[in-house]
């Protein structure tokens, strides 16, 4: 079965340094999605992208978030300058098409980040 | 963030029973629904989905059912099997506004043999 694929699949970083978390996206999906997940709580929605722009975005993707795909397959996540709340398991995801019905959002198995 | 509620954050069951896991959202305007499932330290995997117009999907072993006066869903597995054991997430979506999904807590089941 096709699979997103995230690295690193767990990172360390001083608090005020920048991260950048890669995601390979399954290779025919247009639509592409941060989620994270900190510990012990939801898994929350960061950020969609499709057609090399931002399609929608939560009130967490604030400007010391980023995304980009930078060349034909990896779909990346910055955060300039990390915090201890950012500390999480980050998910890339990635679906066909934009809406649900007839599809599916396949998740990757996450980049757990701790900010120390 | 509440809109999506699993109150259940356990539950466990005995191989070849039914598993029925439970999800309550408050969002009027959510029309479509989904259960993943996750294992420790990998991701969401999808399950299965239903949207708003019907009121039961089913899939082999799972089957969905929404109660949309009540904005309640369920996820039935029958016959329950040890590998079955995991987290499962409902999450839900307005399709109009794209397909951001809005998670519950998630419930741990386990099935044991």
């Amino acid at each position: 079965e096709p699979e997103v694929t995230q690295t690193p699949s767990h990172q360390v970083t001083q608090m005020g340094q920048e991260v950048i978390l890669r995601c390979v996206p399954i290779s025919n999906h247009l639509y592409f999605y941060w989620y994270r997940q900190i510990l012990g709580q939801k898994v929350e929605f960061l950020v969609s992208f499709y057609n090399n722009e931002i399609s929608e975005k939560s009130e967490i993707f604030d400007d010391q978030f980023s995304v980009e795909r930078p060349d034909g397959s990896n779909f990346t996540l910055k955060i300039r300058s990390t915090k201890l709340e950012d500390s999480a398991m980050y998910f890339c995801a990635s679906s066909e098409l934009g809406s649900l019905s007839g599809n599916t959002i396949y998740f990757g198995e996450g980049s757990w980040l701790t900010v120390v | 963030d509440q809109q999506v509620k699993q109150n259940s954050p356990s539950l466990s069951v005995q191989e070849g029973r039914i598993s029925i896991l439970n999800c309550d959202y408050t969002n009027s305007m959510f029309d479509y629904f989904l259960w993943y499932k996750k294992y420790p330290a990998e991701g969401p995997t999808f399950l299965i989905s239903i949207s708003s117009i019907k009121d039961k999907n089913e899939d082999g072993r799972f089957t969905v059912f929404l109660n949309k006066s009540a904005k309640h869903l369920s996820l039935h597995i029958v016959p329950s099997q040890p590998g079955d054991s995991a987290v499962y997430f409902c999450a839900a979506s307005e399709e109009t506004s794209g397909s951001r999904l809005t998670f519950g807590e998630g419930t741990q089941l386990t099935v044991n043999p």
